[in-house]
């Protein structure tokens, strides 16, 4: 079945970039999702990226995928106190023809140090 | 962006008893949910996919009827555990495809169940 892996922390001082990394096995991704949870929050969708991409820039995100080597990264510009989270990668397989739900990885936990 | 709501936000029962949670898409229609559970530091596990209008699909091991999922609008899905007990305490939540968005799924702010 499908696999989502990540590192479990990252710590990074404030103002520095932060790159988050995830692997997945499912050839058949077709969207790739980096979505945000604080504590004892619900998730919130940070960015994603259609398959057929490398690289997508959003402000201070910007994703990078390696279809090749089933990678994909979350670099945070910048990084402030506010980013501190679980920021967990998620894969579809949708194709436009179906309803399917996403696999998760098990998250990263992002640690400020100031 | 679009609006997922939950409710309630945490609930407490005693063993053996049922518990409703309700999944509203506030500022557009779903017609497919998802509804996920969140053991402590653990990621989200897909439980079913909610069609309004037709039965769930239940992922592997998880079993329909011990979560029954309903979901009698577009706008509106449930999840009842009937008969809890301590080992269905978890986070619950659920998301609602967006249809303009192709497989943008938007996230509630979870239920956090405990059973006694």
């Amino acid at each position: 079945g499908e696999d989502v892996e990540q590192s479990l922390f990252l710590s990074v001082r404030e103002g520095d970039s932060s790159v988050i990394n995830c692997t997945y096995t499912d050839s058949s991704s077709t969207y790739l999702y980096w979505y945000k949870q604080e504590p004892g929050a619900g998730l919130q969708l940070l960015t994603y990226i259609f398959s057929n991409m490398d690289m997508k820039q959003d402000q201070r995100l910007t994703v990078l995928l390696n279809k090749k080597d089933k990678h994909l990264s979350l670099r945070i510009a910048d990084t402030q106190t506010g980013d501190s989270a679980i920021y967990f990668c998620a894969e579809s397989p949708y194709s436009g023809g179906g309803a399917d739900g996403l696999t998760f990885g098990k998250g990263t936990h992002l640690i400020i140090q100031p | 962006g679009a609006v997922v709501s939950q409710h309630p936000s945490w609930v407490i029962c005693k063993s053996g008893t049922s518990v409703k949670i309700e999944c509203r898409s506030l500022d557009f229609q779903a017609t497919t949910m998802f509804w996920y559970r969140q053991f402590p530091k653990q990621s989200l596990m897909l439980m079913a996919t909610s069609n309004e209008g037709s039965k769930a699909t239940y992922e592997q091991g998880v079993e329909k009827d011990k979560f029954l999922i309903n979901h009698a609008s577009l706008t509106l899905s449930t999840l009842t555990v009937t008969s809890a007990h301590p080992e269905d305490s978890s986070f619950y939540i659920c998301s609602a495809r967006e249809p303009t968005s192709p497989d943008t799924q938007y996230f509630g702010p979870g239920t956090r169940l405990t059973v006694l």
